[in-house]
């Protein structure tokens, strides 16, 4: 069985300021996805960004970079320019690629503080 | 607005109520799933459903009924409840297009229970 690891319960930055998030799992897959979830006071949970497992590029969406490192089994976030808005929880999440097998696996989530 | 609409967002109930949570998504998918989560763990996955399939129960005790009449409309019946079964009822979908087809899950605000 997949386990993903957050091990930052909670992390704070000051606003415009740079700030990265941990995640590690365990997987014998060699294929899979791999996504970070943002979850505001409003608890919806919002897709940030994902990476498939196969590709080597780190995934970019605007402020939002992953740093993918499969031998080591990392996975970090980074946030660029932080923002007033980015203050929520946020969730790693780990999904096979096996078809029928399509749940996602979560960390224990990171609560991220801006500070103004 | 993600397409998954979750009713009621708050529900308090005592531990002899029978009451029911819905989950409607309008993005056209096929799978479906609920998740629990409470204080200070991961989200547990506790059902899945496929093209209306139950696909996986996660050991999910029998006090928490799933029904999938179909593909949009996902329901957990709820009866005979205890209080450490408070928490925040996530429901989610995804297209299954294929396998391995890295398709999103989007998820509903969620469903905040309160079992007194």
């Amino acid at each position: 069985a997949q386990t993903v690891t957050q091990s930052q319960p909670e992390m704070s930055v000051q606003e415009a300021e740079t700030v990265t998030l941990s995640c590690t799992y365990d997987t014998s897959e060699s294929d899979y996805y791999l996504f970070w979830y943002k979850q505001p006071p409003s608890r919806q949970m919002i897709l940030v960004i994902r990476q498939e497992a196969y590709k080597q590029q780190n995934a970019t969406e605007n402020r939002f970079s992953v740093n993918f490192q499969k031998a080591a089994k990392s996975f970090s976030l980074k946030i660029s320019d932080s923002q007033l808005g980015d203050a929520a929880m946020y969730f790693c999440a780990y999904r096979s690629t096996n078809f029928g097998n399509e749940k996602l696996t979560f960390g224990t989530g990171t609560r991220l503080t801006i500070i103004p | 607005e993600t397409g998954v609409t979750q009713t009621p967002r708050h529900l308090v109930m005592g531990m002899t109520n029978k009451k029911s949570l819905k989950c409607e998504q309008h993005l056209g998918h096929n799978a479906m799933y609920w998740y629990k989560q409470s204080a200070k763990k991961p989200l547990e996955l506790m059902f899945v459903y496929n093209f209306k399939e139950q696909t996986e129960n996660n050991s999910v005790p029998s006090r928490f009924s799933p029904e999938c009449p179909n593909s949009s409309h996902l329901f957990l019946h709820l009866h005979t409840l205890q209080p450490e079964d408070s928490a925040l009822y996530l429901c989610a979908s995804m297209l299954e297009a294929s396998a391995g087809s890295g398709n999103t899950i989007y998820f509903g605000e969620g469903s905040w229970l309160t079992v007194v």
